[in-house]
Parts: structure tokens; C-alpha cells; sequence
């Protein structure tokens, strides 16, 4: 156990919709990662957030948002899901001060849109 | 822009053999690590090893070890005395402090299988 949580594990929705997935960060840690691995694209960086500030941006598509709030925890919101937005979402936390600390991921939520 | 690149979709060992996963990267960054993360059928991701870019010594955490040639942007892991256990999809990722986030760049992965 990472000590990372992410809440749902399994999210099945239809195209057109906007889901949230939660996820919270292991105790102390102030930055969070977000990424999507799909089966084409691999694990892709979608975006970083620290100490409640957005920090860095990778792939994330404009229909996609996130926010960290005060107590550390962030989501990650999806809105007009396609079917190609269909991947398992991680989120990962560390203190964010050094390169070389080790990024926890949680399990992961398995996102499936009909 | 980093990349990081895994040659090998898919490799297979012999169970106590020993087995090694391939990674080259590519970056301009001076201060860098480079990691193998273990993707277990459940999906979740798990560190193996993790090296420091500044280093010259290799990394070893018991029967996982590296070999890092800097020079050659060569970044691998052996799994020595293979065990079941050890199936899994292996990525090379490597962390960067470009603009002041650690962000992870990671490979396409190598399906691990072990052969009893």
C-alpha cells in the first residue's frame, strides 16, 4: 500500500459526460501527479500540482482539468468524454522538493466510456 | 523535450535465470534520475530501482540491479535468480527538474514473463 488513495476505482460512463476522480495524497507529501495510461499512448504526464498550485503541464487536453485543494487532495475532471478517454488514471504524490524523490502512485481509476 | 525509449515489448526468462530489460534515454537536463517501475498484473505501480544521474555506482536493491553508461544514454535492469513473482510489465521512466517540476517520463514498457 503506497498510502495514495484514489476514489473511484471503476468508473463506466457514456460519451458527452464529465466525471471526477479524487485521489489523495500519502501524508505530508505536497505535490501531486497526475497520468493517464491508455493502451496506444502508454503513461503520459498529464499535470502537477504543488502546495495547491499548478506547478507543470504535459498532455492534458483542454477538456480536462484538475485542482489541488488546501487540505492536499486533488481531482481530476474529465468533461465531454470520448471514447478514446477510456485509461487507467494515476495519481502520484512525494514532497515534490528534490527530482529523485520517488513518486507513490495509487491504484489507479479504470475509466470506461460507451 | 525527454524521451525514453524501450526497445523490447516483450521478453521471457527462465525461472532463476537471470534476465535483462533494456532503456535508452535522451535528455539535456544535467540533473536527472532515471527509475524502473513494475507494473504487477493489479496494475499497480510499484519502484524498483532508481538511479542518480550524477552517480557513477551502479544502483542494486538485492536481485535487481542497473547499468547506467551516461555516456551512452543506456539506463538497464537485471533481475538476477528470476522468480514468478516477477512477471510483470517493467517501465524505465526518467525524472527531470526542467522548469522546476519532477514530472516522470516514462518508456512504452516490457511485458516480463517467467517461465517456470
Amino acid at each position: 500500500d503506497s498510502g495514495v488513495t484514489q476514489t473511484p476505482k471503476h468508473l463506466i460512463t457514456a460519451t458527452g459526460q464529465r466525471v471526477t476522480l479524487r485521489c489523495s495524497p500519502r501524508s505530508g507529501d505536497l505535490s501531486v501527479y497526475w497520468y493517464q495510461q491508455s493502451l496506444d499512448q502508454g503513461l503520459q504526464f498529464l499535470i502537477q500540482y504543488y502546495n495547491g498550485e499548478e506547478r507543470a503541464k504535459g498532455n492534458i487536453l483542454e477538456r480536462f482539468s484538475a485542482q489541488q485543494f488546501p487540505d492536499l487532495h486533488s481531482e481530476l475532471n474529465l468533461s465531454s468524454l470520448e471514447l478514446g478517454d477510456s485509461a487507467l488514471y494515476f495519481c502520484a504524490s512525494n514532497l515534490g522538493h528534490l527530482v529523485g524523490n520517488e513518486q507513490f502512485f495509487g491504484p489507479g481509476t479504470r475509466l470506461t466510456v460507451l | 523535450a525527454q524521451t525514453v525509449t524501450q526497445s523490447q515489448p516483450e521478453m521471457s526468462v527462465q525461472e532463476a535465470e537471470t534476465v535483462t530489460l533494456s532503456c535508452t534515454y535522451d535528455t539535456s537536463e544535467s540533473d536527472y534520475y532515471l527509475f524502473w517501475y513494475k507494473q504487477p498484473p493489479s496494475r499497480q505501480m510499484i519502484l524498483v530501482i532508481r538511479q542518480e544521474a550524477y552517480k557513477q555506482q551502479n544502483a542494486t536493491e538485492n536481485r535487481f540491479s542497473v547499468n547506467f553508461q551516461k555516456a551512452a544514454k543506456s539506463f538497464s535492469l537485471k533481475i538476477s535468480d528470476s522468480q514468478l513473482g516477477d512477471a510483470a510489465m517493467y517501465f524505465c521512466a526518467g525524472g527531470y527538474s526542467g522548469a522546476g517540476s519532477y514530472q516522470l517520463t516514462f518508456g512504452k514498457g516490457t511485458k516480463l514473463s517467467v517461465i517456470p
